[in-house]
């Protein structure tokens, strides 16, 4: 069964230095990785995502990846956070065979002045 | 508009109460899913539907049911609402078959069981 582990349920910054949240997946194959962020009182929207080819992805807000297989990782960067990014962000997993998604637990990224 | 809605976006409840939740989408998906999220659990996948002929119960399906009425419109049931059905519930929809496509969610239901 594939899964994700996100590392640390909170995550704080200052404004403008890195943001790292990590994620963790196991699969038996090669997954389809995604990261989502859900805004205060919003549903969630799609961020990036990972399916072949080149292992770093770039997604929007100046957000992205990089998926490494031998660690089995898709950690999410971006380089100089801001206050709009505070949010919860969630990494997914889809197995190749399957329409559904897997769900971590979630990030709430807090961002200070 | 928005192109994934649900209805009502609150509602409090009593312990035995049955309860729908509604979901509609104006983007011609065939795929939809109802999820609920927990604070420190992340989302979890109670049913989805690949048409109105295909239901599938996911990962935390006991005490829900759904209907899908149309292509659009996927409900939510609770028969009996318990307290730990106190949650965020969502709504998602997809266009295709592939894993790779992204999920398109609705702004949520806050649920209150009493």
């Amino acid at each position: 069964a594939q899964s994700v582990t996100q590392l640390g349920s909170h995550v704080s910054v200052s404004e403008g230095a890195l943001v790292l949240l990590r994620c963790n997946y196991s699969s038996s194959v090669p997954p389809y990785l995604f990261w989502y962020v859900q805004y205060p009182n919003q549903g969630l929207q799609l961020l990036l995502k990972y399916t072949t080819g080149a292992t770093l992805v770039k997604g929007i807000n100046g957000f992205e990846a990089e998926f490494k297989k031998s660690e089995t990782s898709f950690h999410l960067t971006k380089p100089s956070a801001h206050m709009s990014d505070a949010a919860e962000y969630f990494c997914a997993v889809s197995d190749r065979g399957y329409s559904t998604l897997t769900f971590g637990k979630g990030t709430m990224l807090l961002v200070s002045p | 508009d928005a192109d994934v809605t649900q209805t009502p976006r609150n509602r409090i409840t009593k312990t035995g109460k049955r309860i729908m939740l509604e979901c509609s989408q104006t983007k011609g998906h065939d795929r939809m899913y109802w999820y609920r999220q927990d604070p420190g659990l992340g989302l979890r996948l109670i049913y989805y539907s690949f048409d109105v002929k295909d239901i599938n119960k996911g990962e935390i399906s006991d005490g829900y049911s759904v209907s899908r009425q149309a292509q659009a419109k996927f409900s939510l049931s609770l028969e009996s609402a318990i307290p730990n059905q106190t949650a965020l519930y969502f709504c998602a929809t997809r266009d295709t078959d592939s894993p790779t496509a992204e999920q398109f969610f609705g702004p949520g239901t806050r649920l209150t069981v009493l």
